[in-house]
């Protein structure tokens, strides 16, 4: 069975801060790895993440993905508290079906 | 306007009920899921489909089933509602051979 964990569940921050989000993922027939963003409702697409070793970069948003060792982690720095929300990770497979992880909620408090 | 939508967004239902949430989508994508949302969780998927004919069981379909009725229309039925079923419940969209998936702004369901 697939498993994707993230780290930590929840993260209270301050303005300003460097928060990094933690994935790991056990994943048959791994094609990729996506980041999404849920804010009140829908989550909305961050970054995918193929090959190990690339930085993927949006703004104050970074993300690197690591195959051998089954894990990513996002990066965001200089936060705001439009960066409040809950970030998922999810392992994407050649059969075209994602699993995602329980979320990592960041508060970033003015 | 959005290119997922879902009815109802929301809806209190008994238990026993039969009720269906329904999705549709102008992104002109191939492939449709439908997932549900506990609170504290991750998205778990109860169904995909990749085409009009094709229907795939999810990690949770015990309790639900789907229809694809046009590539642009996927509906997700509950035949005996229960309470443990009450969550958030979001349509998805991907086009085949591309990673990324759009979300409906999501259905929540409530069984009483």
């Amino acid at each position: 069975e697939d498993k994707v964990v993230q780290s930590p569940l929840s993260l209270v921050v301050h303005e300003g801060d460097t928060v990094t989000l933690n994935c790991s993922y056990e994943v048959t027939n791994f094609r990729s790895l996506l980041w999404y963003k849920q804010e009140k409702k829908a989550p909305t697409f961050l970054f995918m993440l193929t090959s190990s070793g690339i930085e993927k970069k949006s703004g104050r948003l970074s993300s690197i993905l690591d195959k051998k060792e089954l894990f990513s982690i996002l990066n965001i720095t200089a936060t705001q508290t439009g960066d409040s929300a809950v970030y998922l990770c999810a392992g994407d497979t050649n059969a075209g079906k994602s699993t995602f992880g329980d979320g990592t909620t960041l508060t970033v408090k003015p | 306007d959005a290119d997922v939508t879902q009815t109802p967004r929301n809806r209190i239902t008994k238990t026993g009920k039969r009720i269906m949430l329904e999705c549709s989508q102008t992104k002109g994508h191939d492939r449709m899921y439908w997932y549900r949302q506990d609170p504290g969780l991750g998205l778990r998927l109860i169904y995909y489909s990749f085409d009009v004919k094709d229907i795939n069981k999810g990690e949770i379909s015990d309790g639900y089933s789907v229809s694809r009725q046009a590539q642009a229309k996927f509906s997700l039925s509950l035949e005996s509602a229960i309470p443990n079923q009450t969550a958030l419940y979001f349509c998805a969209t991907s086009q085949g051979g591309l990673y990324e998936q759009y979300f409906g702004p999501g259905t929540r369901l409530t069984v009483t």
